[in-house]
Order: C-alpha cells, then sequence, then structure tokens
C-alpha cells in the first residue's frame, strides 16, 4: 500500500502570501490529483498530472516521478483559498492540509 | 451538465434502520466510488466499481452493499444503521483510474 505523507498538516497564513503544500510518496506513483475540499464540505478536482506542471488560475501544481513528490502552489492567496487541500493516491485518501488564509 | 447528483443530502435514521442512498453521474464514467468522512477525518472508500456489473470492496465496507446494474447508478445500500454509520457520505466518478474525480455534493446521514 502506498503511504501518502502530505505537508504542512495545517497551515495559517495572511492573505497575498505565496502557499506550498507538499505530498510525498513511500512508492512510486504515475499520476496523482488534487482535490480542495471547501468549509462546507463540496470537493472539487484541481489537478490531475503525471508529469510536470499544470496551471490555472493562481494554482500551479508540480510533480516529480522519479522524487515521488508533488507540490501545490497557490500565488497572491486569498481568503477565499481557505479550504482542505487532499492529494490521494488511487484510492487512498489522507486527511489533507488545512489552509487558512487571514485577510 | 450534472455531473454526479447525490440524493437525499441529509437524512436521520433510527438504529436498525436501512436505507439507500442514490448516485446518479450523466458523464458515461466507468469508474464509481463511494466514501464515507468522519468529523475531522480524511475520506475513506467504501466501495468501487469499474464498470456496470462489477464492483469491489474498499477499507471499510462492512454494514454496507452496493449494486452496478447500469453505468449512470451506483446505489450504496445500508441495511440496519448503527450509530457508527454517521458519517458524511461522498459518491464520485471518474472515466478511468488515473482520470479526474467529480464528487457529489454528499449526504449527511446520522444514526440515532
Amino acid at each position: 500500500k502506498n503511504e501518502v505523507e502530505q505537508s504542512p498538516q495545517n497551515l495559517t497564513a495572511q492573505e497575498g502570501e505565496f502557499i506550498t503544500i507538499n505530498c510525498s510518496y513511500s512508492v512510486g506513483i504515475s499520476a496523482l490529483h488534487w482535490l480542495q475540499q471547501h468549509p462546507g464540505g463540496g470537493i472539487v478536482s484541481l489537478f490531475m498530472l503525471s508529469s510536470g506542471k499544470k496551471k490555472h488560475g493562481r494554482l500551479i501544481a508540480t510533480i516529480n516521478i522519479q522524487e515521488k513528490h508533488s507540490s501545490l502552489h497557490i500565488t497572491a492567496s486569498h481568503p477565499r483559498d481557505s479550504a482542505v487541500y487532499i492529494c490521494p493516491e488511487k484510492l487512498t485518501f489522507g486527511t489533507g492540509t488545512r489552509l487558512t488564509i487571514i485577510p | 451538465n450534472a455531473g454526479v447528483t447525490q440524493t437525499p443530502k441529509f437524512r436521520i435514521l433510527k438504529i436498525g434502520q436501512s436505507m439507500t442512498l442514490q448516485c446518479t453521474q450523466d458523464m458515461n464514467h466507468n469508474y464509481m466510488y463511494w466514501y464515507r468522512q468522519d468529523p475531522g477525518m480524511g475520506l475513506k472508500l467504501i466501495y468501487y466499481s469499474v464498470g456496470a456489473g462489477i464492483t469491489d470492496k474498499g477499507e471499510v465496507p462492512n454494514g454496507y452493499n452496493v449494486s452496478r446494474s447500469t453505468t449512470e447508478d451506483f446505489p450504496l445500500r445500508l441495511e440496519l444503521a448503527a450509530p457508527s454509520q454517521t458519517s458524511v457520505y461522498f459518491c464520485a466518478s471518474s472515466f478511468g483510474a488515473g482520470s479526474g474525480y467529480t464528487f457529489g455534493s454528499g449526504t449527511r446521514l446520522t444514526v440515532v
């Protein structure tokens, strides 16, 4: 079973700060997802990537298959980015990173 | 597009009652999943299906049953509800194993 280590578990930052959330895996991966769970509970798929980098608005996701590592970056963070960010590996979900952006 | 539709959104059950959580997707996705999320915890996989007529157990299948008679529908059946099944249930779908997920809005179930 692939173990997912996500860091940090909790992150509080000021509005406008650059945010980085990391995921590391114990076993090789071929692709992974980044999901966002809003405070109200809704879950949205942000990215699915298998190599390189993807960008959507202020969100950037990178993956390094050889190093078994992925990062999610948020530029110019905003209070509406406050959510739990999750990087499941196939069918395994961790508790994610709880991000709070303070105005 | 409706995406993934879950019904009901909220339900209160008494111990020992049964119910079916409905999940329908209109994206012609092959894969469908049921997860439960307890307060402050991550999602745990209950059952999943890779296509009509095929279902497999996830991490926490005990107390639940599923069926997949069509590509669109993946109902989750709770028999003999127990307080430990109080949770938020999410249905999701994807085109394939490496494809992006689409989640339903969830069903908040309380067993009293």
